[in-house]
């Protein structure tokens, strides 16, 4: 079993749409971040977060440590969203950074 | 946005000869990283930098050396590129070690392309 597993693989909305990506993993940690990989680009860090939820514009990330899960949500979504979306969490099991395979997003207008 | 800034951003360069990546940071962060990122295999974590000189391996560390002379620099070299070593190379920086507690900040990316 992946240590973390990240869903859907692929995702394709229309411009407006409200977008859900899924973080799933096994290992502990005590925090988990959210990451944005333009095609082509760099790797930018989005959130960091270690419970609850945390909102900026139109993002919202939230965690629930107990269930080892994470979920990362796009309201309104808009074509400069499309992009690769990556969990990355610290394990504190394995001493090191364990990254999902990864969720492409497509935004069609 | 965090001052990490990676050179050189592209590169080609021939079987057997040497290469040599810069991270720059200006953050100020222990911790620094050198991931490589490659399709089906996502990111995988070749050295690590917990300070001044003192530097670990990662998970895909063979052909790979790196040097640490001072806060700011980490530097990858490949002594002898292959062309398995094709790829695009990621930096990363943290306060903390894994990033526990504190943000994670990545490069640019530099592609490395070896004929």
């Amino acid at each position: 079993k992946n240590e973390v597993e990240q869903s859907p693989q692929n995702l394709t909305a229309q411009e407006g749409e409200f977008i859900t990506i899924n973080c799933s993993y096994s290992v502990g940690i005590s925090a988990l971040h959210w990451l944005q990989q333009h095609p082509g680009g760099g790797i930018v860090s989005l959130f960091m977060l270690s419970s609850g939820k945390k909102k900026h514009g139109r993002l919202i990330a939230t965690i629930n440590i107990q269930e080892k899960h994470s979920s990362l949500h796009i309201t309104a979504s808009h074509p400069r969203d499309s992009a690769v979306y990556i969990c990355a969490l610290p394990s504190y099991n394995t001493d090191k950074l364990i990254f999902g395979t990864g969720t492409r997003l497509q935004v069609f207008p | 946005d965090a001052g990490i800034t990676q050179s050189p951003r592209h590169k080609v360069t021939e079987t057997g000869t040497p290469v040599t990546l810069r991270c720059h940071q200006t953050e100020n962060h222990r911790y620094m990283y050198w991931y490589r990122q490659d399709p089906g295999h996502g990111l995988r974590l070749i050295h690590y930098s917990y300070g001044v000189k003192d530097t670990d391996k990662g998970e895909v560390s063979d052909g790979y050396s790196v040097s640490r002379s001072k806060t700011e620099d980490f530097l990858l070299t490949l002594e002898s590129a292959t062309s398995s070593q094709t790829s695009v190379y990621f930096c990363a920086i943290s306060s903390d070690w894994l990033a526990n507690t504190g943000e994670l900040f990545f490069g640019e990316g530099s592609r490395l392309t070896v004929l």
